[in-house]
C-alpha cells in the first residue's frame, strides 16, 4: 500500500510566522505535489515536483516555497503566513507514469492567526 | 487550459436512494484522463476510478457505476442503494497528457458533498 504521511494534522500559526509543512511517501515516487483545498473551490496545486531538486509552480504559488532534497520528502513552506493562507494543505504522489493517479496524504489544517 | 465543473454543490438522499453525481470537463488535449475521488470525513483523498479519453466504456464496480460520454464531456458517477457510509466529499479531475510533461497534474472539480441519511 501507499503510504503519503504529513507532518502534523492541525497547526495553528500567527502571522509573519514561517511554517514548514512535511510530506513524506514511501513508495519511490517521482512526482509530488502540494495542494490547498478550500470550500467551493476544490483542490488547487500551489506547487509539485517531478526530481529531487526539480520543482515548478503550480496554479498559486505566490506566498509559498518547496523544497525537495530528497525523494521521499516533498516540504511546503510559508516565508510569512497570513490569515488568507488558513486552508486545508493536502499532499500527494505520483509515480513516474503517463497521468497516473495520485495518492494523497490526510492533510493538514492550517490556521493563521 | 482545463476546466472541471462540479455543479452539484451538496445532495442530501436518504439510505437506499440511488444518486448521481454530475461532472463536466473541459479540454482541447485529444488525449486525457478522467478520476474521481472520494473525501471522507477523516479528510484523506481515496482514489475510486480513472479513465482514459480513448475508452468510453462504461464501468460498474459493485454499487458504484461510471458514466463517460465524450460527445457531452461528462462522466458522471452513480452510486445504487446509497448507505450512510457513502456520506463524503466526492471530487472528478481531469489530467492531460501533453506530451508527457503533464507529470500527472489534476485539475479539480468544486467538489460535491454526498450526505445520507439513515
Amino acid at each position: 500500500d501507499v503510504k503519503v504521511t504529513q507532518s502534523s494534522r492541525y497547526l495553528v500559526k500567527r502571522t509573519g510566522e514561517k511554517v514548514f509543512l512535511e510530506c513524506v511517501q514511501d513508495m519511490d515516487h517521482e512526482n509530488m505535489f502540494w495542494y490547498r483545498q478550500d470550500p467551493g473551490l476544490g483542490l488547487r496545486l500551489i506547487y509539485f515536483s517531478y526530481d529531487v531538486k526539480m520543482k515548478e509552480k503550480g496554479d498559486i504559488p505566490e506566498g509559498y516555497s518547496v523544497s525537495r532534497e530528497k525523494k521521499e520528502r516533498f516540504s511546503l513552506i510559508l516565508e510569512s503566513a497570513s490569515t488568507n493562507q488558513t486552508s486545508m494543505y493536502l499532499c500527494a504522489s505520483s509515480p513516474r507514469e503517463e497521468t497516473p493517479e495520485q495518492y494523497f496524504g490526510p492533510g493538514t489544517r492550517l490556521t493563521v492567526t | 487550459a482545463q476546466k472541471v465543473t462540479q455543479a452539484q454543490t451538496e445532495i442530501s438522499v436518504v439510505e437506499k436512494e440511488d444518486v448521481t453525481l454530475d461532472c463536466v470537463y473541459e479540454t482541447r488535449d485529444t488525449t486525457y484522463y478522467l478520476f474521481w475521488y472520494k473525501q471522507p470525513p477523516s479528510g484523506e483523498l481515496v482514489f475510486l476510478i480513472r479513465r482514459n479519453s480513448f475508452d468510453e466504456q462504461n464501468e460498474i464496480s459493485g454499487r458504484y457505476s461510471w458514466n463517460f460520454q465524450k460527445s457531452t464531456s461528462s462522466f458522471n458517477f452513480t452510486i445504487t442503494a446509497s448507505q450512510v457510509v457513502d456520506s463524503a466529499v466526492y471530487f472528478c479531475a481531469l489530467s492531460i497528457n501533453a506530451g508527457g510533461t503533464s507529470y500527472g497534474k489534476l485539475t479539480f472539480g468544486q467538489g460535491t458533498i454526498l450526505t445520507v441519511h439513515p
